[in-house]
């Protein structure tokens, strides 16, 4: 069955350096997510990418976080200073379309910033 | 604004008893509603959707929730309860109107089923 891959699985980096989170979503699928889950509390939408361009973003997606599918099957999350703040489970999504069609999630990167 | 509320935290029944996990929901216009499922150190596993049509909806592993526009709701049920359906349950709420997909998450219920 095809599934989200997700690499690394757990990352630790020190405050301040730059992180890139890797997702392989599914091949036929269109729209891509990145959500996040700090530890204990629920899970949150940062952005939705469609078309090769974000179609909506929160408020927690700052200037401090990118996206990119550099060819055509990877989709990555950059974080470009992080924070202590930024630890937490991060997950990616993806769904063959947007509207009643359920999203696909790989099992998540732990990023621990020290 | 778009909001999931699951107003337990935890949810503690014995095996061969029915379960009911609650979830209510608000959004402006007409949702799509999900359920997932989260075992320990796992991904969110999709359970089952509402998108129209009959109220009730059966999903995976015996699973069913059913859509109650009046209350807003969308509670999550199964019949006999299995020890192995201990996990952390998410509801999660789509505005038809949202073009980019977004879901919004309940804050999750942990189900624990005891033999």
């Amino acid at each position: 069955e095809p599934e989200v891959t997700q690499t690394p699985s757990h990352q630790v980096t020190q405050m301040g350096q730059e992180v890139i989170l890797r997702c392989v979503p599914i091949s036929n699928h269109l729209y891509f997510y990145w959500y996040r889950q700090i530890l204990g509390q629920k899970v949150e939408f940062l952005v939705s990418f469609y078309n090769n361009e974000i179609s909506e973003k929160s408020e927690i997606f700052d200037d401090q976080f990118s996206v990119e599918r550099p060819d055509g099957s990877n989709f990555t999350l950059k974080i470009r200073s992080t924070k202590l703040e930024d630890s937490a489970m991060y997950f990616c999504a993806s769904s063959e379309r947007a509207g009643g069609t359920e999203a696909f999630f790989g099992q998540g990167t732990r990023l621990t910033v020290v | 604004a778009q909001s999931v509320a699951q107003p337990e935290d935890q949810v503690n029944v014995a095996e061969g008893n029915p379960l009911t996990v609650k979830c209510t929901y608000s959004v402006s216009g007409n949702p799509y509603l999900f359920w997932y499922v989260q075992y320990p150190n796992r991904g969110l596993q999709f359970l089952l959707k509402y998108i129209t049509g009959d109220n009730l909806v059966k999903g995976s592993y015996g699973f069913e929730a059913e859509f109650n526009k009046s209350q807003t709701s969308f509670h999550l049920k199964k019949p006999s309860a299995l020890v192995s359906d201990s996990a952390l349950y998410f509801c999660a709420v789509r505005d038809q109107g949202n073009q980019g997909g977004k879901l919004i998450f309940g804050q999750g219920t942990e189900l624990s089923v005891k033999p």
